[in-house]
């Protein structure tokens, strides 16, 4: 069974424009969580995808969006950048929806907004 | 507003003793607890939950205790061992709000 993957493991970019992160969830599981996670904080929860329908938000702008794909993958994209969105992003893989079920996190990509 | 909150930002323990984290959160409403542990560039794993319907779950060296009415719950690792040296974070969800809130993480570091 592989583990969940994340891509790109750093990526830099400037402010105002849009970026794309992919996760690859285990096989199986169809539900993915998405993170942001800032320089000595917790995780924040960003939203929560079930079977490809969003399933619950954060308190993240709507320029923050995902996808969930049949096979397992999914993305999470970021308009309009600005400097405070440069943090580590995770996202956790989970066979059921909500948070009871044991989630699996890739190892996250680090954003850097210039 | 920080709904979960770990005061202490770090904790260094001798190798055996126990480790004790701790986590406090305002939102009376949460009725699940999970606490996950963080190495360096690698995700978050999860370690042990716990209901609001119970007050102690324990797995192997790990008990999570529960006190409902002072909302607090607490992280025992007994005997601690070098491995256990990660950031650990509580996080907690319910009340109808489809999402899960972290706290900002306590490292622990065991000595030999």
């Amino acid at each position: 069974e592989t583990g969940v993957t994340q891509s790109p493991t750093h990526l830099i970019k400037t402010r105002g424009q849009q970026v794309t992160l992919r996760c690859s969830s285990q096989s199986g599981h169809n539900t993915v969580s998405w993170y942001q996670q800032a320089l000595g904080q917790g995780p924040q929860f960003i939203f929560q995808y079930y079977r490809e329908e969003e399933n619950g938000r954060g308190n993240f702008p709507p320029r923050f969006s995902g996808l969930q794909f049949p096979n397992y993958s999914s993305e999470l994209n970021v308009n309009a950048l600005e400097l405070d969105d440069s943090a580590l992003y995770l996202c956790a893989s989970s066979l059921a929806s909500g948070f009871t079920d044991t989630q699996y996190f890739g190892p996250g990509t680090r954003l850097t907004v210039l | 507003d920080q709904q979960v909150k770990q005061n202490s930002p770090s904790l260094s323990v001798q190798e055996g003793r126990i480790s004790i984290l701790n986590c406090d959160y305002t939102n009376s409403m949460f009725d699940y607890f999970l606490w996950y542990k963080k190495y360096p560039a690698e995700g978050p794993t999860f370690l042990i939950s716990i209901s609001s319907i119970k007050d102690k779950n324990e797995d192997g060296r790990f008990t999570v205790f529960l006190n409902k009415s002072a909302k607090h719950l607490s992280l025992h690792i007994v005997p601690s061992q070098p491995g256990d040296s990660a950031v650990y974070f509580c996080a907690a969800s319910g009340g109808g709000a489809q999402k899960l809130v972290f706290g900002q993480g306590t490292r622990l570091t065991i000595n030999p």
